[in-house]
């Protein structure tokens, strides 16, 4: 069984740029939702995504963007970044269905730095 | 609105001992999921316990257990005869009755001494 992989592991960008998180899912998966964990802080809820619909969203602006794709990974996407955006962006699979209901399996994270 | 308060920011135990963390939500559904995650200096959050809102059981798995009172709203974490290993960043969430929308509380630290 293949856990949740995210890539890059750590990314500098500056102020304005654009950036893409990917995301692969656990096999036979069929939910991806993404975090933001600032430092010292628990995670946040951005979004979710299921069988490539998106079906949840938390408080962040539109400039937050995601994608889930046919075989289940997932892109996240931050345009025009705020220094604010700075953080560890996880990423988790889960199976919607079943006895497993709401059981996140997570990446170890992409730690972006906006300067 | 759903929200997680865990109000220990820190704990420091010595080996063996035993520690509660403790964990407190608020939340309109009548339904829902209680969570407890594990993150290890790895950075990577373990699920540790499920808990659906009509389930009020106590849950004991090896050294730990966790005690859900609903008329506190409150989901608390006992580790029983700490070791070096369980030092980690522990965290309570909420969930939707679908197991979705995740709110997790700020974490709790715990530092077990050798």
């Amino acid at each position: 069984e293949t856990g949740v992989t995210q890539s890059p592991t750590h990314l500098i960008k500056t102020r304005g740029q654009q950036v893409t998180l990917r995301c692969s899912s656990q096999s036979g998966h069929n939910t991806v939702s993404w975090y933001q964990q600032a430092l010292g802080q628990g995670p946040q809820f951005i979004f979710q995504y299921y069988r490539e619909e998106e079906n949840g969203r938390g408080n962040f602006p539109p400039r937050f963007s995601g994608l889930q794709f046919p075989n289940y990974s997932s892109e996240l996407n931050v345009n025009a970044l705020e220094l604010d955006d700075s953080a560890l962006y996880l990423c988790a699979s889960s199976d919607s269905t079943g006895l497993r209901i709401g059981e996140l399996f997570f990446g170890e994270g992409s730690r972006l730095t906006v300067l | 609105a759903q929200k997680v308060t865990q109000a220990q920011t820190e704990i420091s135990v010595v080996e063996k001992e035993d520690v509660t963390l403790d964990c407190v939500y608020e939340t309109r559904d009548t339904t829902y999921y209680l969570f407890w995650y594990k993150q290890p200096p790895s950075g990577e959050l373990v699920f540790l316990i499920r808990r659906n809102s009509f389930d009020e059981q106590n849950e004991i798995s090896g050294r730990y257990s966790w005690n859900f009172q609903k008329s506190t709203s409150s989901f608390n974490f006992t580790i029983t005869a700490s070791q070096v290993v369980d030092s980690a960043v522990y965290f309570c969430a909420l969930s939707d009755p679908y197991g979705q929308n995740f709110v997790f509380g700020p974490g709790t630290r715990l530092s077990v001494l050798p």
